[in-house]
């Protein structure tokens, strides 16, 4: 079963805007990532935050990470044509066996 | 260069028939996974291994079998069983950390079509 569940599911914005995508999940987690998918290709990692953690910073992307509600959320600003893609949370249990569990995304078109 | 190879980038399969998709990385990764992706959908898990000559079922291990002899390699075949094998196949890997958090590599993967 799915654990993470991405919204909004599609996500179209001018060049320049800031785009936000949340991710919500189910269980108590050891981290979070997100990772992102251009089309018919693997996925990249773009970040990882921990559940000790509320928010991170990497480049034009900001995470956070509320464990109360179980949910992410990620800021991409000064979005460009070269974002669009689809992008995904993945959460790791507690279980501590190293499997992840992957959202259904959100598909996010920058136009120029 | 280090990373994780997927062959063939595209596969045809007649009903009835098994086939074997390939996944290689020499990035020393001691964890390996192999995920499915249908049109528009997330990832989900068909196996994973932590260690060579070790693997355990994920969410949609039927019809699908690995092995893990190499460190390196985990090949996925899928299976006469699988009734609906059409999709996209990704194969990734990650140091199996205890503690932190394992960022996951994934390879190009392969388009699986059943004519």
């Amino acid at each position: 079963s799915q654990q993470g569940e991405e919204d909004p599911q599609a996500l179209s914005i001018q060049e320049g805007e800031n785009a936000t995508m949340n991710c919500s999940y189910k269980t108590s987690i050891n981290n979070l990532q997100w990772y992102r998918q251009n089309s018919g290709r693997g996925l990249v990692h773009l970040i990882l935050i921990r559940s000790n953690e509320r928010e991170k910073h990497s480049g034009r992307l900001r995470v956070t990470l509320d464990t109360s509600k179980k949910s992410s959320s990620l800021l991409i600003t000064a979005s460009r044509a070269a974002d669009t893609a689809s992008y995904f949370c993945a959460t790791e249990s507690t279980s501590g066996t190293y499997k992840y569990i992957f959202g259904t995304g959100t598909r996010l078109k920058v136009l120029a | 260069d280090g990373g994780i190879t997927q062959s063939p980038k595209y596969l045809f399969r007649k009903e009835g028939q098994n086939v074997t998709l390939s996944c290689e990385q020499n990035l020393n990764h001691d964890a390996m996974y192999w995920y499915r992706q249908d049109p528009g959908q997330g990832l989900r898990l068909i196996y994973y291994s932590q260690i060579v000559n070790d693997f355990q079922k994920g969410d949609i291990a039927e019809g699908y079998s690995v092995s893990r002899e190499k460190k390196e390699s985990f090949p996925l075949t899928v299976t006469s069983a699988q009734k609906n094998p059409t999709a996209f196949y990704l194969c990734a890997s990650s140091i199996a950390r205890r503690t932190g958090g394992n960022e996951q590599f994934f390879g190009p993967g392969t388009r699986l079509t059943v004519l």
